[in-house]
C-alpha cells in the first residue's frame, strides 16, 4: 500500500497569507495524486487532480506542484472560506489502490 | 447538477452486515468515464477507499476489506449499493458515495454524498 504523509498536521495562517501544505508518497505515485477540502460537517470537494489541474470552479488561488513522491498544495492568499481540512489522494495503480492523506487542518491565526 | 445520496441503517449490530444505497440524480450511472465508489471515514483511520464499480459490473475493492465487501450496481434505478459484512466497531464511520472520474489515468472523485453515519453496536 502506498502511504500518504501530510504535513503539518496544524497550519495557523492569517487570512491573506500564503499557505503551504506538503504531502509525501511511500513511493512515487508519478503525477497521480488529487488534493480535496473538507469543511466541518460536510463533504470533501475536489480541487486539483493530476498534480495541478484544478477541477472546476476552483478559484486560481489554489495551486497544486510536485511529482514522483513530494507534492504541494499552495493557497496564495487565503481567504474566510479557505479554512478547512485538505487532503491529499493518490491514485497510480491498476487494479486501483486508492489511499488518501491524514489531513492538514488550515486554521485562522 | 449531479447528486448522490447515501441511505441506509444507522446502527448495526456487531457481526451482522451494513448495506448501504446511493441514490443518484442528474445523471446516469450507466456511462463509460465513471466509475462509482465508497469511501468511509472515522476518526481514527481519516479517508479510507472501500471500493469502486463500474457500470458494467467491474468492481474493485480495498485489500484491507475486500474479503468483506461487495458493491453492487442497480441500474434500473440509478443506484449502487455497499454491503459490508461481518463488522466491527471498527467499522462505525461517516460512509460516502462518490462519483469516481476515470479517464486519462486519473482515478479521483469528483461529486460526493452528504454521508451517512453508521455505528457498529449492540
Amino acid at each position: 500500500e502506498t502511504v500518504m504523509t501530510q504535513s503539518p498536521v496544524t497550519l495557523s495562517v492569517s487570512p491573506g497569507e500564503r499557505a503551504t501544505l506538503s504531502c509525501r508518497a511511500s513511493q512515487s505515485v508519478s503525477s497521480n495524486l488529487a488534493w480535496y477540502q473538507q469543511k466541518p460537517g460536510q463533504a470533501p470537494r475536489l480541487l486539483i487532480y493530476a498534480t495541478s489541474t484544478r477541477a472546476t470552479g476552483i478559484p486560481a488561488r489554489f495551486s497544486g506542484s510536485g511529482s514522483g513522491t513530494e507534492f504541494t498544495l499552495t493557497i496564495s492568499s487565503l481567504q474566510s472560506e479557505d479554512f478547512a481540512v485538505y487532503y491529499c489522494q493518490q491514485y497510480n495503480y491498476w487494479p486501483p489502490r486508492l489511499t488518501f492523506g491524514g489531513g492538514t487542518k488550515v486554521e485562522i491565526k | 447538477q449531479l447528486q448522490l445520496q447515501e441511505s441506509g441503517p444507522g446502527l448495526v449490530k456487531p457481526s451482522e452486515t451494513l448495506s448501504l444505497t446511493c441514490s443518484v440524480s442528474g445523471g446516469s450511472i450507466s456511462t463509460n468515464t465513471y466509475f462509482w465508489g465508497w469511501i468511509r471515514q472515522s476518526p481514527g483511520k481519516g479517508l479510507e477507499w472501500i471500493g469502486n464499480i463500474y457500470y458494467g459490473g467491474s468492481t474493485y475493492y480495498n485489500p484491507s476489506l475486500k474479503s468483506r465487501v461487495t458493491i453492487s450496481l442497480d441500474t434500473s434505478k440509478n443506484q449502487f449499493s455497499l454491503r459490508l459484512s461481518s463488522v466491527t466497531a471498527a467499522d462505525t464511520a461517516l460512509y460516502y458515495c462518490a462519483r469516481t472520474f476515470y479517464s486519462g489515468g486519473n482515478e479521483f472523485f469528483d461529486y460526493w454524498g452528504q454521508g451517512t453515519l453508521v455505528t457498529v453496536s449492540s
